[in-house]
């Protein structure tokens, strides 16, 4: 079965201060799909990055970079110089391999809280 | 384009009403899925569809039905309402094909049971 954990339940960060959002994810397939989802005040998620197991490079978007590592299931989630509108919860999420659809699904980790004070 | 929409936005019910939530997507999406939210638990996938009138169960399916009579609506039901029922429902839609896709979400109803 697959499984997320994402340790951290809450963080607390300074403007500008650089943080790290972990993910460990469980799975017996050789091929998946990682994906982070942030949830906003508002409340709606909004996808951020997608990951294809196949592709190990580092990815950086701005502030965001994203460390992908199979050799310790880990798809961690780094933002650069934080602001307040970053404070969010932010899910990781890794879904099974299907080209059916009838396995389409993604299971979440329980998200992280990060709270950004000016 | 309105993407994802969900009716009502929030909702109070008392212990065994009954309701119905409406998910609707306009982006011809062929899979469509109801998650629940709680706190600490991350998002939990109640029911799904991969296609018009087909539906499937998920994680938590007990105490709810779902429907799609149409490919753009996914109705989930809660026939008697429970307080353990309490929660944020979100639906989501997504492309056909390989898990590639990312699923899009609707802006969640807020479900109170009492």
């Amino acid at each position: 079965a697959q499984k997320v954990t994402q340790a951290q339940t809450e963080i607390s960060v300074v403007e500008k201060e650089d943080v790290t959002l972990d993910c460990v994810y469980e799975t017996r397939d050789t091929t998946y799909y990682l994906f982070w989802y942030k949830q906003p005040p508002s409340g709606e998620l909004v996808f951020l990055i997608r990951r294809n197991s196949f592709d190990e490079q580092n990815e950086i978007s701005g502030r965001y970079s994203w460390n992908f590592q199979k050799s310790t299931s880990s798809f961690n989630f780094t933002i650069t110089a934080s602001q307040v509108v970053d404070s969010a919860v932010y899910f990781c999420a890794l879904s099974e391999v299907s080209f059916t659809g009838a396995n389409s699904k993604l299971t979440f980790g329980k998200g992280i809280t990060l709270s950004v004070r000016p | 384009n309105a993407g994802v929409t969900q009716t009502p936005k929030f909702r109070v019910l008392k212990t065994g009403q009954s309701m119905t939530l409406l998910c609707a997507q306009d982006m011809n999406h062929e899979y469509m899925y109801w998650y629940r939210q709680d706190p600490g638990m991350g998002l939990r996938l109640i029911h799904y569809s991969v296609g018009e009138g087909t539906t499937a169960k998920g994680e938590v399916p007990d105490g709810y039905n779902v429907s799609r009579l149409k490919k753009q609506n996914f109705l989930l039901g809660l026939e008697s309402a429970a307080p353990s029922q309490t929660s944020v429902y979100f639906c989501a839609s997504k492309v056909e094909g390989s898990s590639y896709n990312e699923q899009f979400f609707g802006p969640g109803t807020r479900l109170t049971v009492l």
